[in-house]
């Protein structure tokens, strides 16, 4: 069964400062990794994907994830954190062969300072 | 593109009353939706997948008398909270996936309140 582990419960950062959210996980097979962000109140929007090729993958809103096979890692990083960005992240792993469900982490609370 | 409408976006009613959350996906077709609780600061737990045409499959421990969910067409599924009662409120969530693939796009989720 796949499943994803996100270490951090809750990261404060101040403004400006680098970002580096992490996430473990564990699947069979080659995986499908994703990477969310959530507000309060409101839905889950996918900041990148990855299903194969460029380990290194771009996403919205000046994030990148790179996926590490040897560590079943999936770490999301933006070089400079704003206000804005404070929210709450979710990795996730996708079943791509059958019905196409995702595993969710149970997430990392971002925090930033000013 | 891949946009997902969820509505109502806030809901509160009364206990032993029934509750339609409806979703959609507005500019593209889904075979698949997917319909999710979650309750504050905790993460997203899968109630059933919804597929167009068939009957949903829900997971373990999921009451499908008591969450009514319809596929009638490729834009749209509902799921219908069956007498209520507080134990119910929670923060609901759809997504659906454009084409077989990954990855999903969610809905803005419903909050219901039952009092």
């Amino acid at each position: 069964a796949q499943s994803v582990t996100q270490p951090d419960i809750h990261i404060t950062v101040s403004e400006g400062a680098s970002l580096e959210l992490r996430c473990n996980y564990s699947y069979g097979a080659t995986p499908y990794l994703f990477w969310y962000v959530q507000s309060p109140g409101q839905g889950l929007q996918l900041l990148l994907k990855y299903f194969s090729g460029d380990t290194l993958v771009q996403g919205i809103k000046g994030f990148e994830a790179e996926f590490k096979r040897s560590q079943s890692s999936f770490n999301l990083r933006k070089p400079s954190v704003h206000w804005s960005d404070a929210a709450e992240y979710f990795c996730a792993v996708g079943d791509g062969t059958n019905a196409g469900k995702s595993t969710f982490g149970d997430g990392t609370t971002l925090t930033v300072k000013p | 593109g891949a946009v997902v409408s969820q509505h109502p976006s806030w809901v509160i009613c009364k206990s032993g009353t029934s509750v339609k959350i409806e979703c959609r996906s507005l500019d593209f077709q889904a075979t698949t939706m997917f319909w999710y609780r979650q309750f504050p600061k905790q993460s997203l737990m899968l109630m059933a997948t919804s597929n167009e045409g068939s009957k949903a499959t829900y997971e373990q421990g999921v009451e499908k008398d008591k969450f009514l969910i319809n596929h009638a067409s490729l834009t749209l599924s509902t799921l219908t909270v069956t007498s209520a009662h507080p134990e119910d409120s929670s923060f609901y969530i759809c997504s659906a996936r454009d084409g077989v693939r990954p990855p999903q796009h969610f809905g803005d989720g419903t909050r219901l309140s039952i009092l």
